[in-house]
This record gives structure tokens, C-alpha cells and sequence, in this order.
């Protein structure tokens, strides 16, 4: 069982459609964190918050439009996607930022298809 | 920039031992992670190396070599149940978040 949970487990949307992804964590940490899964591509960073103010954007798209109203919740708002912008969205936390001896715990992913 | 190289694939069969390297470069090295992702499922944390040395968790051991840039994963006694994807992985440059390998696909065959 993982102590983050991500919903939905799978999405199709269509190129003008809104949507969001939310990420829950019950590990009762401090930073949380976006990525992007794409086949035959390295785990890609989106998002880093940490105590619910983000910490880092890596040049990701304004189409994706992160939220988090509190250190357990994460959203990633998604509007005017691309085809290309199909892939496994994961969300992960961990106890703190910046030491790799705390283990990021990742949900199951949004598998997101774009028609 | 940062970047991490590992083999894309490995295969190997029940009971035996397969080794995964991962070679980096990062400015600013903490540590180097490895996870396992099983097909449709979350990375999972497997071990952590700051200093060099093996560090052994079970089945699983992890090196690290910090003047060769260079590590790996040891995975022994294999079983079906390994079949899976391994990143290794580093801080980002911030020093906030992983940056992960490309990943390395184990296929165990009976």
C-alpha cells in the first residue's frame, strides 16, 4: 500500500478539454513533487513544493498549472494540451528537500492520453 | 548540466547475479539513490550511497565510487519477482529534488 495516492489512475482528454490531477500524501511530509514519465525518457521534474510554496518550476509549459493549498495535497491543473503531452504523470514526497537518505515515495501515477 | 548513463537493458535467469552501473556527472554530488519500478507501478526507494563502499540490504547491495563518478546496483539470487525497471538517481543541481537515469529494464527468465 502506498501512502500516496493519485487520482485518477487514467484519463483521456481531448486537446481543448480542462482537467486536474490531484496527488495525496499520508506520510506527513513537507515536500512534494511532480514528474513527467514519458516512454524511453528519464523520470522528467516538473514541480518541487516544499511547505506548500513551490520551490521550483523546471521550464515546464504554462499549459500545466500546479496547486498546493496545503503540504498533503498536490494538484496539477492541465488545460490545451498537446499529443505529445501524453505520458505518466507521478507525484512524490518526501520527509524534507535536499537529502537523499529520505527516500522520495511516489503514488502509482495519472496515466494521461491526449486525443 | 547533470546527466546519468545506465545500460537500457539486462537479462539474466533465476539464481543469478546481475550487475547494473550507473555513471554520472553532477555538480555539487550528495548521493546516488537507485529505485525499482515494476510495470504500471510507483518507483520504490532501494538504497542511498553518500560515501564509497557497498552497502548491502539483503539480496540487493549498492557500490559507490565517488572518484569514478560511477556506481551500481547488485541484485542476487534473482527472481521472477525482479523483473523490473532501476533507475539510478542524483539531486538536481538545487539540491531539492532527484534527477533520475533513463533506467535500466531486468528481465529474469526461468
Amino acid at each position: 500500500e502506498t501512502g500516496v495516492t493519485q487520482t485518477p489512475r487514467h484519463l483521456v482528454m481531448g486537446m481543448t478539454n480542462k482537467k486536474s490531477l490531484k496527488c495525496e500524501q499520508h506520510l506527513g511530509h513537507n515536500a512534494m513533487y511532480w514528474y513527467k514519465q514519458s516512454a524511453k525518457k528519464p523520470l522528467e521534474l516538473m514541480f518541487v513544493y516544499n511547505f506548500k510554496e513551490q520551490t521550483e518550476n523546471n521550464s515546464v509549459p504554462s499549459r500545466f498549472s500546479p496547486e498546493c493549498p496545503n503540504s498533503s495535497h498536490l494538484f496539477l491543473h492541465l488545460h490545451t494540451l498537446q499529443p505529445e503531452d501524453s505520458a505518466l504523470y507521478l507525484c512524490a514526497s518526501s520527509q524534507d528537500l535536499g537529502d537523499g537518505n529520505q527516500p522520495q515515495h511516489f503514488g502509482d501515477g495519472t496515466r494521461l492520453s491526449i486525443l | 548540466g547533470q546527466s546519468l548513463e545506465q545500460p537500457s537493458e539486462v537479462t539474466a535467469v533465476e539464481g543469478a547475479i546481475v550487475q547494473i552501473n550507473c555513471t554520472y556527472q553532477t555538480s555539487g554530488f550528495y548521493g546516488l539513490s537507485w529505485y525499482q519500478q515494476h510495470d504500471g507501478g510507483a518507483p520504490t526507494f532501494l538504497s542511498y550511497n553518500a560515501l564509497d563502499g557497498l552497502e548491502e540490504t539483503g539480496r540487493f547491495s549498492s557500490f559507490l565510487s565517488r572518484s569514478d563518478s560511477y556506481g551500481y546496483l547488485l541484485l542476487q539470487e534473482l527472481q521472477m519477482k525482479d523483473s523490473a525497471s532501476y533507475f539510478c538517481a542524483v539531486l538536481n543541481q538545487a539540491g531539492t529534488a532527484l534527477i533520475f537515469g533513463k533506467g535500466t529494464t531486468l528481465s529474469v527468465s526461468s
